[in-house]
């Protein structure tokens, strides 16, 4: 398995301010991705963090909205700009391992008022 | 892309019978499928997974079976308790490290 923390656990932030999202791995991996969950819907991927090289965003998802970094191989942060009442979300990055296996962080609960 | 559909959105079954949940891919090319727990306010926790070169895989009482034919797979939860209600998603991948593609979800109640 892995070993994945992410912080803050959840937040209640106000419109047109800006929150950071951190990732942390127990180990080095090649895939890292972030994910928003939208109260009793599915999982929704916004973008893949690519180490050394800008993420690559889904459709419906842009740069300047949600910024993402990845300075190594276990670490990567999401950054949700200038927010809005509709990105009240939980958001969740994920680790895939070699094996192809995907493991989730515990989420960010997010609240924009 | 992929499109993965996951059927029924909601099931209610009495504790100890069976539940069954199905799923469906379009892109033949997909060859690993993992299914997903989701229990209230927690991350998606993976309980079993099924590769395309297998046809049934089983883990206690829970089962995954595929078919590569008709490009749908299944998850069988057999002798269910109270503690196997929770949401379940199915997804499919294609290689390993690619882009995952989610169900829509199944919400599970076991009645006691």
């Amino acid at each position: 398995s892995a070993v994945i923390s992410q912080k803050p656990s959840r937040d209640i932030c106000q419109r047109g301010t800006s929150l950071t999202i951190q990732c942390q791995v127990d180990s080095q991996v090649t895939m890292m991705f972030w994910y928003r969950q939208q109260p009793g819907q599915s999982l929704t991927l916004i973008a893949t963090a690519n180490q050394g090289s800008e993420a690559t965003y889904e459709s419906g998802f842009v740069i300047d909205k949600f910024p993402i970094s990845r300075p190594n191989l276990t670490f990567s942060t999401l950054t949700v700009s200038n927010m809005s009442p509709e990105d009240s979300s939980i958001y969740l990055c994920s680790v895939v391992r070699p094996s192809g296996t995907q493991y989730f962080g515990p989420g960010t609960r997010l609240t924009v008022l | 892309g992929e499109n993965v559909e996951q059927h029924p959105s909601t099931l209610s079954v009495q504790e100890g019978d069976s539940a069954v949940i199905k799923c469906t891919y379009s892109d033949s090319a997909s060859n690993y499928f993992p299914w997903y727990k989701q229990e209230l306010g927690k991350r998606p926790q993976l309980i079993i997974d099924i590769r395309s070169n297998v046809g049934e895989k089983k883990d206690q009482r829970i089962a995954v079976t595929l078919n590569k034919t008709a490009k749908h797979f299944s998850l069988h939860i057999t002798e269910t308790q109270p503690e196997d209600s929770a949401v379940y998603f199915c997804a499919a991948s294609i290689g390993t490290g690619n882009q995952f593609y989610f169900g829509t979800g199944t919400s599970l109640t076991v009645i006691p």
